[in-house]
């Protein structure tokens, strides 16, 4: 069945970055695109953007443009999003997505 | 921006209870080519991932409960549960996929009387 395993949670520090895989299984990696959605504590959610696994090419919502960077290695079916210059408001849980199935989460936290 | 407006933002229903729930889009979702909505109903339980239950808003998805219905079209949706069970207890998401960015609703938090 299709598995969208995430990396663990993150404790970082403000300034730097940090880098979430979402290592899919179950499915033809690169038949759908990956997206990633990010969910503020107790609040909604909000797109991030998606990567084509199959050609790299990557759609960005206009607000993550220049915090985000999805990437992809077809040779271990995984998908990353680099989270750069990291604030309090980028403490969050992200969800990687793909045709329906949501990986568990990872809960990225944000602190001195 | 799509913006997606749900409504209301809780309700507290009774098990065995109909309920109903309101998803507006700030432009319609309706693709004239195929006729389709581009509308998804999306189920969070309390620590959990969101799981999609409906898409093209009306199709449920595979092993999605019938109790679960999805309709509208345009610019106005509504996600009904025939018969509240306990375990429905979750916030429920409307999202748009007619145009990127994609864009989600604020949610409507079920409690279970």
């Amino acid at each position: 069945q299709v598995n969208l395993l995430q990396s663990g949670a993150a404790l970082v520090k403000p300034g730097a970055s940090v880098k979430l895989s979402c290592k899919a299984s179950g499915y033809t990696f690169t038949d759908y695109y990956i997206h990633w959605v990010k969910q503020s504590h107790g609040k909604s959610l909000e797109w991030i953007g998606y990567i084509n696994p199959n050609s790299g090419y990557t759609n960005y919502n206009e607000k993550f443009k220049s915090k985000a960077t999805l990437t992809v290695d077809k040779s271990t079916n995984t998908a990353y999003m680099e989270l750069s210059r990291l604030t309090s408001e980028d403490s969050a849980t992200y969800y990687c997505t793909s045709e329906a199935h949501w990986g568990q989460g990872v809960m990225v936290t944000v602190s001195s | 921006d799509i913006v997606m407006t749900q409504t209301p933002s809780s309700q507290a229903v009774s098990a065995g209870e109909k309920v109903t729930m309101s998803c507006k889009s700030s432009q319609s979702l309706l693709y004239s080519e195929n006729k389709k909505n581009y509308l998804a109903w999306y189920q969070q339980k309390p620590g959990q991932s969101p799981k999609l239950l409906i898409s093209w808003a009306s199709t449920r998805e595979s092993g999605v409960p019938d109790r679960f219905i999805g309709s509208g079209s345009g610019t106005d949706f509504t996600l009904t549960i025939s018969s509240v069970q306990a375990e429905d207890l979750a916030v429920y998401y409307c999202e748009q996929y007619y145009d990127t960015p994609l864009t989600f609703g604020s949610g409507t938090k079920l409690e279970i009387k």
